[in-house]
This record gives C-alpha cells, structure tokens and sequence, in this order.
C-alpha cells in the first residue's frame, strides 16, 4: 500500500501568515496533488505536480503556491494566510500510468 | 461551474437494503470515473472505478452502472452493512489523472 504522510497534522494559523504544509511519500510515484476539503465542497485540486522542480496550477490555486523541491516531497505554502483558508488539506500521489490516488492522512488548519 | 453533481447529498438505508448513490458529468472527455470512500476523520480511499468502454463494474456488493449518453453514474451497495456508513465521492478525470471530485454522498446504514 503506497505510504503518503503530511506535516504538521493539525495547525493554528494567524490571519497574514504564512504557513507551510509538507508532503512526503515513498513509493516513487511521480505524480502528487494537493486538494482541500471543505463541508459541501467534496474535494478541489489546488495544485499538483509530474515531476520535481515543476508544478502545476490545478482547479483553485489562488491564495497558494506548490514546491516540489523532490519526487518525494511536495509542499503547499500560504503566504498570507485568510480565513477563508481554513479547511482541511490532503496531499496525494499517483504512479505514471495507473489511475490510483493514494492519499496521505491530512492536515487541519484553521486560521484565526 | 460543478462539473461532477452527485445526489442524493446524504441517505439512510436498513441494514440488508441496497443504496443507490447517483452522479452525473458535463465534460464528455472524462474518461475515468473512480468512486472514493471516506470515513469520518480519515482519509479518502478508492473504493471502485469505471472506465467508459464498461457500462457496468462489479466489486462484490459495489456495482457501477455507466451511462455515457446520459453523463450519468450510479453506485449500487446491495446488501448495505452498519460499517458501509460513510461519505462516497464520485470523481471524474481524464486519463486518471486530476480527479475533479463531486460533492459527495453521506451514507448511514442503520442496523
């Protein structure tokens, strides 16, 4: 079973600040996404990434910027952080040619 | 613009009933349609999924029936258990990749 993990798990955030969420996994896969879950909006793509030191803008990347410094890691940063960024954040990966996402177990973030 | 719609947005079934999960598309480029499951505080996990050269995908009790000339979908849970009680996504995407989730079912089994 592919192995996704995210740093920090759950996280207090001020309004303009900048927060960092980290994703890692170890199974080689080259594909990795970010979503965010919010109740009643299911789960929208923020940005995703095919290969290290590139990345791309998904469905709603305003507000938001991806590193993806290696295969394995890919990381969401909110340079000035908003109330309406508080949702809970989930870090995917896929293999190249197989439909599977794997998802990691999510980070909590609520900004005040 | 929602481009996957799924209802019912929540549903209640008896221990043993089937559960009927439905969801429909616009964009006809889709190509794969993978259901997720999620239960609560956890992750999301797939649960099963179709490709449109298939009208129909059976996993034990979770069928997928497939509609491409109406862009519509249904999830079948037959024989529905106490710890089937979770939210179901229905995904969209093409060629597996960029999924664009709908909004999600809340399936409760009562026993």
């Amino acid at each position: 079973e592919a192995a996704v993990t995210q740093s920090p798990r759950s996280k207090v955030a001020v309004t303009g600040g900048k927060v960092t969420l980290s994703c890692h996994q170890t199974n080689n896969h080259d594909y990795m996404y970010w979503y965010r879950q919010d109740t009643g909006h299911g789960l929208r793509l923020i940005h995703y990434s095919y290969v290290a030191d590139s990345t791309e803008k998904g469905d709603i990347p305003d507000g938001y910027k991806a590193s993806r410094p290696s295969q394995e890691n890919f990381s969401l940063i909110l340079e000035l952080a908003s109330l309406s960024q508080t949702a809970v954040y989930f870090c995917a990966s896929s293999d190249r040619g197989k439909d599977t996402q794997y998802f990691g177990p999510g980070t909590r973030l609520l900004v005040l | 613009q929602q481009q996957v719609r799924q209802s019912p947005q929540s549903l209640t079934v008896w221990e043993g009933e089937t559960a009927i999960l439905n969801c429909s598309y616009e964009d006809s480029t889709f190509d794969y349609f993978p259901w997720y499951w999620q239960f609560p505080r956890e992750s999301p996990a797939l649960l099963i999924a179709i490709r449109p050269v298939s009208n129909k995908k059976e996993d034990g009790r979770f069928t997928i029936f497939f509609n491409k000339r109406e862009k519509k979908l249904s999830l079948h849970i037959t024989d529905s258990q106490p710890g089937d009680s979770a939210t179901y996504f229905c995904a969209a995407s093409v060629m597996g990749y960029k999924l664009t989730f709908g909004t999600g079912t809340s399936l409760l089994v009562d026993p």
